[in-house]
């Protein structure tokens, strides 16, 4: 099956600063990444839609600001959580799809990143 | 609106015992894809089983099956001869369009 990494996979940052998540297709090109954050024993929450050359759809409530997502390639696409505070602290999920996948009916997670904000 | 839920917070089996997952959704679409995903304590998502809306067959994969009731909006799974390794979280996810939505997870716990 497809292949998605994330990274890095665990980060800790200082309140105020600026953290960058990378998520790559590795073995197929993504026109459509998602990004997810989930809290401790919670479901996956959808933060944003990301497609490749183009603006990001954020979820209501997602500040589109602080979350800064980049899709510049077709294997690429980056979080960016701007100005971090503890409460960004958790864990986030990318997925992708792989648009030659037989009926577009499966996304392929990578293995998500833990941030922790002090 | 699309709404996925899973009511069982929690489930236990024995090993070797079988368990079934609870889901239902609701959507006004005629149009979607059915999901289980794993998610061990690595927290790495994992595909269990999938079922296309428009096929009434049940989905099955090895020890893993679904039993769908499209009418009832009902979607649960069940998992023949409970292994140690199946013990994670279990996320029910539906997909219209280019959406996915997850239910709130069923921990599962297997006894040895």
């Amino acid at each position: 099956g497809a292949v998605v990494s994330q990274h890095p996979s665990r980060v800790i940052c200082k309140s105020g600063t600026s953290v960058k998540i990378e998520c790559r297709s590795l073995d197929f090109q993504a026109t459509t990444m998602f990004w997810y954050r989930q809290f401790p024993k919670q479901s996956l929450m959808l933060m944003a839609t990301s497609n490749e050359g183009s603006k990001a759809t954020y979820e209501q409530g997602v500040e589109k600001d602080k979350f800064l997502i980049n899709h510049a390639s077709l294997t690429l696409s980056t979080l960016t959580v701007t100005s971090a505070h503890p409460e960004d602290s958790s864990f986030y999920i990318c997925s992708a799809r792989d648009p030659w996948e037989a009926g577009w009916n499966e996304q392929f997670f990578g293995p998500g990143t833990r941030l922790t904000v002090l | 609106a699309q709404t996925v839920t899973q009511s069982q917070p929690e489930m236990s089996v024995q090993e070797a015992e079988t368990v079934t997952l609870s889901c239902t959704y609701d959507t006004s679409e005629s149009d979607y894809y059915l999901f289980w995903y794993k998610q061990p304590p690595s927290r790495q998502m994992i595909l269990v089983i999938r079922q296309e809306a428009y096929k009434q067959q049940n989905a099955t994969e090895n020890r893993f099956s679904v039993n769908f009731q499209k009418a009832a909006k009902s979607f649960s799974l069940k998992i023949s001869d409970s292994q140690l390794g199946d013990a994670a979280m279990y996320f029910c996810a539906f997909r219209t369009g280019n959406q996915f939505y997850f239910g709130t997870g069923t921990s599962l716990t297997v006894i040895p």
